[in-house]
């Protein structure tokens, strides 16, 4: 299957620190890729829609100057979590779709 | 009401037994429909996908859809204890679109 991935796997900063963590489709093109976040024990929230050359589209109470998303390429989105509290503190997961959606591996990211 | 709703379980199945898991959708705009296996800690990892009315069989796993009742079922064949997870259900309604998830459905294979 279309295989994604995620750059980190995990990250742990600082209060206040901003944090970017990177999503690629490896072996096909994606104009559009999904940001998610998952709490412990809750399930996927979607977070944005990050179009290839346009802005993202984000869900609603989501901030988008604190989520920042890049989609400079077909293969490439970006998702950076500005001045990061703990409470930002979540499981972050990419998705792209070929034909058929797949997941990268997620980020755990972790605010001191 | 949630637009995607699964039992939360946990779904207690002996090994070798049948799991069977269903969703429920509340969107007739729905079209294609995704099961997903999401261990502690992992991302969600696709098991199949069905989009026509009836069965689809992929090895041990079964997927079944009825739009006239909006119920979508997963049945595993011949359990393992680590098959152990989480089971997402998830609707889209085309193609290209996001995908909107159920609360996932807990199920715990025992030996």
């Amino acid at each position: 299957g279309a295989v994604v991935s995620q750059h980190p796997s995990r990250v742990i900063c600082k209060s206040g620190t901003s944090v970017k963590i990177e999503c690629r489709s490896l072996d096909f093109q994606a104009t559009t890729m999904f940001w998610y976040r998952q709490f412990p024990k809750q399930s996927l929230m979607l977070m944005a829609t990050s179009n290839e050359g346009s802005k993202a589209t984000y869900e609603q109470g989501v901030e988008k100057d604190k989520f920042l998303i890049n989609h400079a390429s077909l293969t490439l989105s970006t998702l950076t979590v500005t001045s990061a509290h703990p409470e930002d503190s979540s499981f972050y997961i990419c998705s792209a779709r070929e034909t058929i959606p797949f997941f990268g591996p997620g980020t755990r990211l972790t605010v001191l | 009401q949630k637009e995607v709703e699964q039992n939360s379980g946990p779904l207690s199945v002996p090994e070798g037994a049948i799991a069977s898991l269903n969703c429920t959708y509340s969107d007739r705009g729905s079209q294609s429909f995704f099961w997903y296996r999401q261990y502690s800690g992992k991302s969600p990892e696709l098991i199949m996908f069905i989009y026509s009315n009836g069965d689809k069989e992929d090895g041990r796993f079964t997927a079944q859809l009825n739009k006239a009742s909006q119920y979508v079922s997963l049945l595993i064949r011949d359990s393992q204890p680590s098959e152990s997870a989480t089971y997402l259900c998830a609707a889209v309604k085309a193609a290209g679109n996001k995908l909107t998830f159920g609360g996932g459905t807990r199920v715990l294979v025992k030996p």
